[in-house]
């Protein structure tokens, strides 16, 4: 069974370009989840999703990304314009159902590098 | 307020000697207790979870972690530590106060000493 799948696995854009990662997750799964890695702030919570809805958006850092999951099968997160210190590691999670003991199953990551 | 806080790091064995690595949380209630693995260059894996029922919950590779309320605690043992484990190790929490989210502890980075 497929995972959840995320593309690009690297990115290297130059300071100012817009960045669009992707993410499909595991069929049938009604939440989905992206989180991002630094070194500074560990793993956080950016934005997640329920059957397609925006629950909490709160962990986005600014109007510059934005998320959208137009259907079950995709997701999209998008920074414009790109700024040094969105350099991260962005992953894509999906889990089945509400109930706080389901698996939340991550993706292989998103490694964006803006120079 | 941190939800989980994982005590060291960095943490280092030699190979065949236990690993013990420490998550305690913080919550009125109790959560819902995960750990998570992620090797280098590589997404996260669960490795175990606590939701109800025994505390002791054994995971995938020989992990294994104990849940103690009256400790607030969550950590993550191995009896033998092999090289392949290196590798860093999250603790997380959901609660009912926080949706499905999970929230992550800092890490701890696990190195195996031949």
């Amino acid at each position: 069974d497929a995972g959840v799948i995320q593309s690009p696995r690297h990115e290297v854009t130059e300071m100012g370009q817009e960045v669009t990662l992707r993410c499909k997750p595991i069929s049938g799964h009604d939440y989905l989840f992206w989180y991002r890695q630094t070194m500074m702030r560990g793993l956080e919570l950016l934005i997640y999703f329920n059957n397609n809805v925006p629950i909490d958006d709160s962990g986005m850092p600014e109007d510059r990304f934005s998320a959208k999951m137009p259907n079950a099968s995709f997701s999209t997160l998008k920074i414009q314009p790109s700024e040094p210190r969105d350099s991260a590691v962005y992953f894509c999670a999906s889990s089945f159902g509400g109930r706080l003991g389901n698996t939340i199953y991550f993706g292989e990551g998103s490694w964006l590098t803006v120079v | 307020a941190q939800s989980v806080t994982q005590l060291g790091s960095h943490v280092s064995v030699s190979e065949g000697a236990l690993v013990l690595l420490r998550c305690n949380y913080s919550s009125s209630v109790p959560p819902y207790l995960f750990w998570y693995v992620q090797y280098p260059n590589q997404g996260l894996q669960l490795l175990l979870k606590y939701t109800t029922g025994a505390t002791l919950v054994k995971g995938i590779n020989g992990f294994e972690a104990e849940f103690k309320k009256s400790e607030t605690s969550f950590h993550l043992t191995k009896p033998s530590a092999h090289m392949s484990d290196a590798a860093e190790y999250f603790c997380a929490v959901k609660k009912e106060t926080s949706g499905s989210r999970l929230t992550f502890g800092e890490g701890t980075q696990l190195t195996v000493n031949p």
